[in-house]
């Protein structure tokens, strides 16, 4: 399966302490989105990139969020210092300049404790 | 502020009953619209899609949609609808020329049908 992947699917973490998340799009899809899912909501758009270029990321919810792309293939999600309040679903997204429709990963579901 | 709002959170029908999940978006300029399905414990797949041409699209599983630019819609529909169809869907816009393209979300419908 060449779809879009996660990883990990599923992270406890305490309070305070720093997570990272990967996600590996199609291996010619050059557009790569981050969203949040919470409980009863649907995906909320974070950042996104084209190629390594991160082209929108005023959507990161703080400053305790980032996101890279170094070499225009996978991408990672870190949150530093995590709160309760970032417990949720982060979703990845990837497509193809001009084709407008996304595919989406499974998921990394994040519990803060 | 660009939004999208679906309807009903919750919608129970029995296998064979028409279906109809409503969705209106918030944007006034060219937009492409999205119905997306999530299956139970699945990740979110594309159901169909609506760019230009033909306000009426068709989709998969027989799924299909209207876009209603004067009332800002984009409805999904199906005729009969089977206990496979149980899911949580989701509509979706992004605006449309040379954007960004990320996607604005509603907050979903979930579908229960009952066998």
């Amino acid at each position: 399966d060449t779809g879009v992947s996660q990883n990990p699917r599923h992270k406890i973490t305490k309070r305070g302490q720093n997570v990272t998340f990967r996600c590996d799009p199609i291996s010619e899809h050059n557009r790569l989105y981050w969203y949040r899912q919470t409980l009863g909501q649907g995906p909320e758009f974070l950042t996104y990139f084209q190629n390594e270029a991160q082209l929108e990321k005023s959507r990161l919810l703080s400053d305790r969020f980032s996101a890279e792309r170094p070499k225009g293939s996978f991408s990672t999600l870190e949150i530093q210092r995590t709160e309760q309040g970032d417990s949720a679903m982060y979703l990845c997204a990837s497509s193809m300049t001009g084709v407008h429709e996304q595919y989406f990963g499974p998921g990394t579901r994040l519990t803060v404790t | 502020a660009q939004s999208v709002s679906q309807h009903n959170h919750h919608v129970i029908l029995s296998e064979a009953a028409s279906l109809e999940l409503g969705c209106n978006y918030s944007y006034g300029g060219t937009v492409n619209l999205f119905w997306y399905v999530q299956y139970p414990g699945q990740h979110l797949q594309l159901l169909l899609k609506y760019f230009s041409g033909d306000p009426l699209v068709k989709g998969i599983k027989g799924f299909e949609a209207e876009f209603i630019k004067s009332k800002f819609s984009f409805n999904l529909r199906k005729p009969s609808v089977q206990w496979s169809d149980t899911a949580e869907y989701f509509c979706a816009f992004s605006s449309g020329g040379g954007s960004q393209g990320n996607l604005i979300f509603g907050k979903g419908t979930k579908l229960s049908v009952k066998p």
